[in-house]
């Protein structure tokens, strides 16, 4: 079947801009994480959903960055007043209730 | 709060040599995965190997192994025959198994070369 997927691929915006990044996880998969890579980095937690709540969003930054799963599969990431600082790559990331995640290839943000 | 370190930013190996990649983690807690992951320049995170730190025996998956000291919080990873396509960023994981929270925890990475 389907890997998670995500779009866009790249994504290039301006300081100030708000940007989406959508995430597909594989079907039938419960949880869905979202994750930050920093260049030279490994990725670091950004929020969790088990379902359609958010089970652990302790790795948001501030408020600017904001995530949503209505419907407990397809999940966007929300990021308002963008910063330079934001730009990085975008991982995503989907397990069947606690199992081993499966990641996607990533969006990658620049703001310019 | 949990850390994993990876203290060797980039190593080299000959093809058909073996590497070990070094991780050392911190934790208070007894019941946790460790998950080595390789990320090519394609992004996509692929899951090399898994330990479950209950369990003494060391995983192996082909050509990949680890040395889980599960006393010195070190769980390296050894790469034997090495082949061109294992270059790529190598990142050392950690995620509890207890407290309730399913993050993973990655390292800094390390970027291995293989020389033809």
């Amino acid at each position: 079947g389907a890997g998670v997927s995500q779009t866009p691929s790249n994504k290039v915006t301006e300081k100030g801009k708000y940007v989406e990044l959508r995430c597909d996880p594989i079907s039938g998969h419960t949880a869905l994480y979202w994750y930050r890579q920093s260049l030279g980095q490994g990725p670091e937690f950004l929020i969790y959903f088990q379902g359609t709540g958010a089970a652990d969003d302790s790795g948001l930054p501030n408020d600017r960055f904001f995530a949503v799963r209505p419907e407990g599969s397809v999940s966007t990431l929300k990021i308002q007043r963008t910063e330079r600082g934001d730009s990085a790559v975008y991982l995503c990331a989907s397990s069947y209730h606690l199992g081993e995640q499966f990641f996607g290839p990533g969006t990658r943000l620049t703001v310019l | 709060a949990q850390t994993v370190t990876q203290s060797q930013p980039e190593m080299s190996v000959q093809e058909a040599e073996t590497v070990t990649l070094s991780c050392t983690y911190d934790t208070s807690e007894s019941d946790y995965y460790l998950f080595w992951y390789k990320q090519p320049p394609s992004r996509q995170m692929i899951l090399v190997i898994r330990q479950e730190a209950y369990k003494q025996q060391n995983a192996t998956e082909n050509r990949f192994s680890v040395n889980f000291q599960k006393a010195a919080k070190s769980f390296s990873l050894k790469i034997s025959d090495s082949q061109l396509g294992d270059a790529a960023m190598y990142f050392c994981a950690y995620r509890s198994r207890s407290s309730g929270t399913y993050k993973y925890i990655f390292g800094t990475g390390t970027r291995l070369k293989v020389l033809a």
